[in-house]
């Protein structure tokens, strides 16, 4: 079966430092994963995702991540913080191997940059 | 990319009534999808919408409770039917590409659900 944990309900941090919003998936097969970003009274926009090659992937608002198979990670990251990236992230991780286009979420991070 | 417009955008409803959501993309897409979301929360899928045929329900959802349609590539509904109050919450549509150079999804804006 397939599962997303994203250990932390909320990540603070300065504008100006770097963050990370950790996620960690468990899947039998191989992963596509995916980052969404949820503004406030919006819907979800996809941020960024990995499906082969290259472990780091960029992706929008300067957004990267990192695929780690080892660990069975693909954090988020960024390296300067803007208070206007305030929101809810989510982790998404689909199961190449299954045949299915199922996505599965994790539970959410939300980020606050403090001004 | 894809547009996807969602209606209603929110709704109160009384407990026994059923709603029905639209979602309708601007481009054909192989892949359309129903979740459900408490605020601030996880999505939980409760079915793919399949063109010209019966919905692909996850466990836990059923049709007689959330009927889905999809008569064509672009556009679905999701019925929410004999509401309860645990029925409150947001209804996200989803629909996508596959394949792995265009594979992602877009999402409408959801539909706020509440039932009294």
């Amino acid at each position: 079966a397939q599962s997303v944990a994203q250990p932390e309900d909320q990540v603070n941090v300065a504008e100006g430092n770097p963050l990370t919003v950790k996620c960690t998936y468990s899947v039998s097969g191989n992963p596509y994963l995916f980052w969404y970003v949820q503004y406030p009274n919006r819907g979800l926009q996809f941020l960024l995702k990995y499906i082969t090659g290259d472990n780091l992937v960029k992706g929008s608002y300067g957004f990267e991540a990192e695929f780690n198979k080892s660990q069975t990670s693909f954090h988020l990251k960024k390296p300067s913080a803007l208070v206007s990236d305030s929101a809810l992230y989510f982790c998404a991780v689909r199961d190449v191997n299954s045949g299915t286009y199922k996505y599965i979420f994790g539970t959410g991070t939300r980020l606050k940059v403090l001004a | 990319s894809a547009v996807i417009s969602q209606k209603p955008s929110r709704d109160i409803c009384q407990r026994g009534t059923s709603l029905t959501i639209q979602c309708q993309v601007d481009s054909q897409v192989t892949m359309m999808f129903w979740y459900r979301q408490q605020p601030g929360q996880s999505l939980t899928l409760i079915a793919t919408a399949n063109q010209g045929s019966e919905a692909t329900y996850e466990s836990g959802f059923v049709i007689d409770k959330f009927p889905i349609s999809r008569p064509n590539l672009t556009f679905s509904t999701l019925t929410v039917s004999n509401m309860s109050p645990e029925d409150s919450s947001i209804y996200l549509c989803s629909a996508g590409q596959g394949g792995a150079t265009n594979e992602k999804l877009f999402f409408g804006s959801g539909t706020q659900l509440s039932v009294l």
